[in-house]
């Protein structure tokens, strides 16, 4: 079983939309979670962390659930800049390994 | 811009060629890392390094050998490479000893083994 799955998508979504991505992670012992964003042809980053008890950043918002192993982000009020590739990404407690998934990508339309 | 650099952004070699890539940080940070992007297939880690020295070696053919002379450079030598080894090749640094799961990377040295 692959450590951290994403749906590879695309998701094709009209401005304004609000669209989910879903991940999974086969750690249990996963302590740190994150979202990173890659545009066409550049070098992923950081978009936001995930923290347990779910957290907000503008338009969006990540959440965690333990129990189940999976983590979420919503995009709200979606914009065109937004079209990416969005990373979920699982970290053990010991380590340096960030464990990357395939990536979601996410196109939005006029 | 980045503040973490690498050249060559792109690379094309031969599978008997020998070639280098080279990273530099300049964000003060004591850890870097080498990834590498596949088609289709999540980042992979390859190496860290934690103030110099390496602390995780991911199963890397030895086909790829790191060199990291200080915190703020790291290469990547490579040798005897193989088609499938073509792939964009990520350097990234962090603060190691601060868990905040940010890496900043560098924009890549796209690979193209003939």
């Amino acid at each position: 079983r692959k450590e951290v799955e994403q749906d590879p998508g695309p998701f094709n979504v009209p401005e304004g939309a609000t669209v989910a991505f879903n991940c999974t992670y086969s750690n249990s012992a996963s302590q740190s979670f994150f979202w990173y964003r890659q545009d066409c042809r550049k070098e992923p980053k950081l978009l936001m962390s995930v923290y347990s008890s779910g957290n907000e950043d503008g338009r969006f918002t990540a959440q965690l659930n333990r129990a189940s192993q999976y983590i979420s982000l919503l995009i709200r009020d979606s914009k065109l800049s937004d079209s990416a590739t969005y990373l979920c990404v699982v970290k053990s407690n010991s380590g340096y390994a960030l464990n990357f998934g395939k990536g979601t990508s996410l196109l939005v339309t006029p | 811009e980045t503040g973490v650099t690498q050249t060559p952004r792109h690379l094309v070699m031969g599978m008997t060629n020998k070639k280098s890539l080279k990273c530099e940080q300049h964000l003060g940070h004591n850890a870097m890392y080498w990834y590498k992007q596949s088609a289709k297939k999540p980042l992979e880690l390859m190496f860290v390094y934690s103030l110099e020295e390496r602390v995780e070696n991911n199963s890397v053919p030895s086909r790829f050998s790191p060199e990291c002379p200080n915190s703020s450079h790291l290469f990547l030598h490579l040798h005897t490479l193989q088609p499938e080894d073509s792939a964009l090749y990520l350097c990234a640094s962090s603060q190691s000893g601060i868990n905040t799961g940010e890496l900043f990377f560098g924009e890549g040295s796209r690979l193209t083994v003939l």
